[in-house]
């Protein structure tokens, strides 16, 4: 079962607010990844956890705040958006390392900042 | 880094045609490719990939072919149906658990009946 669970799936907040998305996998999986996705546009990589531990930063803002409680839970954390950061928010996870390395995608969090 | 570069970025085909999508990368350590379909309102789909030790793939009505010596990948859609239509992304990857995917900047594919 290649199934990665994203929640909510849409979420609307203002720019004071404070709110999470969270992800799921039960495949064993040892890294997970946060990407973000504009429309028209590829995803763009935000976070890869290794073995729960942060492995890849890819210079986002503080206002994200990513946090991976044990293997098959993600977080992302946010505070204080900006209306640009309205998004769809993908989780994605990938087997151990010395397997296939393929990629699995949640079906994403669609994000709106007013 | 990794450089994906992905042809064309609209595809319009009648039904029952094929339709062809290109793409480069530059690092050659890259050594795996997926393929992700991804429909309006959804997460992006494993449709098919391929690792640097094989030059072709197949499954059903979908095949990707790669040339290393080239640094490009392309993925043959055949006997096309309105389902089909949906934007895809070619990636690159150095295939283990924890790297990074470089996307191309997709194609939106159109199927008309």
């Amino acid at each position: 079962d290649t199934e990665v669970t994203q929640t909510p799936k849409h979420l609307v907040m203002g720019m004071t607010n404070k709110k999470s998305l969270k992800c799921e996998q039960h495949m064993g999986h040892r890294a997970m990844y946060w990407y973000k996705q504009k429309a028209k546009k590829p995803p763009e990589l935000m976070f890869v956890y290794s073995y729960e531990k942060l492995s890849i930063n890819e210079s986002v803002p503080s206002r994200f705040s990513p946090e991976c409680p044990n293997s098959s839970l993600l977080n992302l954390h946010l505070h204080a958006l900006q209306p640009e950061d309205s998004a769809l928010y993908l989780c994605a996870s990938s087997p151990p390392s010395g397997y296939t390395g393929e990629l699995f995608f949640g079906e994403g969090s669609r994000l709106t900042v007013l | 880094g990794e450089n994906v570069e992905q042809h064309p970025s609209t595809l319009s085909v009648q039904e029952g045609d094929s339709a062809v999508i290109k793409c480069t990368y530059s690092d050659s350590a890259s050594n795996y490719f997926p393929w992700y379909k991804q429909e309006l309102g959804k997460g992006p789909q494993l449709i098919i990939d391929i690792r640097s030790n094989v030059g072709e793939k197949k499954d059903q009505r979908i095949a990707v072919t790669l040339n290393k010596t080239a640094k490009h990948f392309s993925l043959h859609i055949t006997e096309t149906q309105p389902e089909d239509s949906a934007v895809y992304f070619c990636a690159a990857s150095i295939g283990h658990a924890g790297n990074q995917f470089y996307f191309g900047t997709g194609t939106s594919l159109t199927v008309i009946p």
